[in-house]
């Protein structure tokens, strides 16, 4: 069966500081990969999505970016932290599909301050 | 972009009642779907719809869908405390021969015991 890791589940970080979150899918071949941020209270918003290594696609511009070095590991990064950048972050995979479900893992809480 | 949107955002009922929730979009879709987060969880796929059908249920979940109103809903019958989570429905957008589900901002359900 698929599985979705995350990590780190929680991470507080300073203003300026680097950021890399992980994300891996065990289970499954060449998954489409998505990074989601969702503020308290709000909706989720597409930040990346991959359709295999080394593709990454950009749904809106920020400081933040991912890359894809392997098929099954997505990472999201940042060399300066904004205090914007707080919120909860959300991996995801799917088949590609229209009809496809999206598989979701544990999210991490980024605080920045 | 924001394709699908749901309300009411916010929903509090007592226990056994019925809760639905609706979702409207913006342009054609070839099905949609709806998820379940529990708060500080990753999301989880509830149910999928396709365009050429105009409700579908499982347990007691019952999602409708008008393609000449491009709204869907979705009812939760004889609600239970357990229930309580956001709900969110997604839309599928086709980028570059990709489907990228685009999600709404929730609908958060209270379901008091």
């Amino acid at each position: 069966s698929q599985t979705i890791h995350q990590w780190p589940a929680t991470l507080v970080q300073p203003v300026g500081s680097p950021l890399s979150l992980e994300c891996t899918v065990e289970g499954t071949s060449n998954p489409n990969l998505y990074w989601y941020r969702q503020a308290a209270g709000r909706g989720l918003q597409l930040l990346f999505y991959s359709v295999g290594i080394g593709q990454i696609s950009s749904e809106v511009p920020q400081n933040l970016s991912a890359s894809r070095p392997q098929d099954r590991q997505f990472i999201l990064s940042s060399k300066k932290l904004l205090l914007s950048d707080s919120g909860f972050y959300l991996c995801a995979w799917s088949g590609g599909r229209s009809t496809d479900t999206q598989y979701f893992g544990p999210g991490t809480r980024l605080t920045v301050l | 972009s924001q394709q699908g949107e749901e309300d009411p955002q916010a929903l509090s009922i007592q226990e056994g009642e019925n809760a639905t929730m609706n979702c409207s979009y913006k342009t054609s879709i070839n099905n949609l779907q709806w998820y379940r987060q529990n708060s500080g969880r990753g999301l989880v796929h509830l149910i999928l719809i396709r365009s050429n059908e105009r409700e579908k249920h499982s347990g007691r979940l019952r999602v409708t869908l008008d393609t000449s109103k491009k709204s869907s809903s979705l009812l939760i019958t004889a609600s239970r405390a357990a229930d309580t989570a956001s709900y969110f429905c997604a839309t599928e957008n086709v980028s570059g021969g990709s489907y990228i589900p685009t999600f709404g901002r929730g609908t958060s359900l209270i379901v008091h015991p």
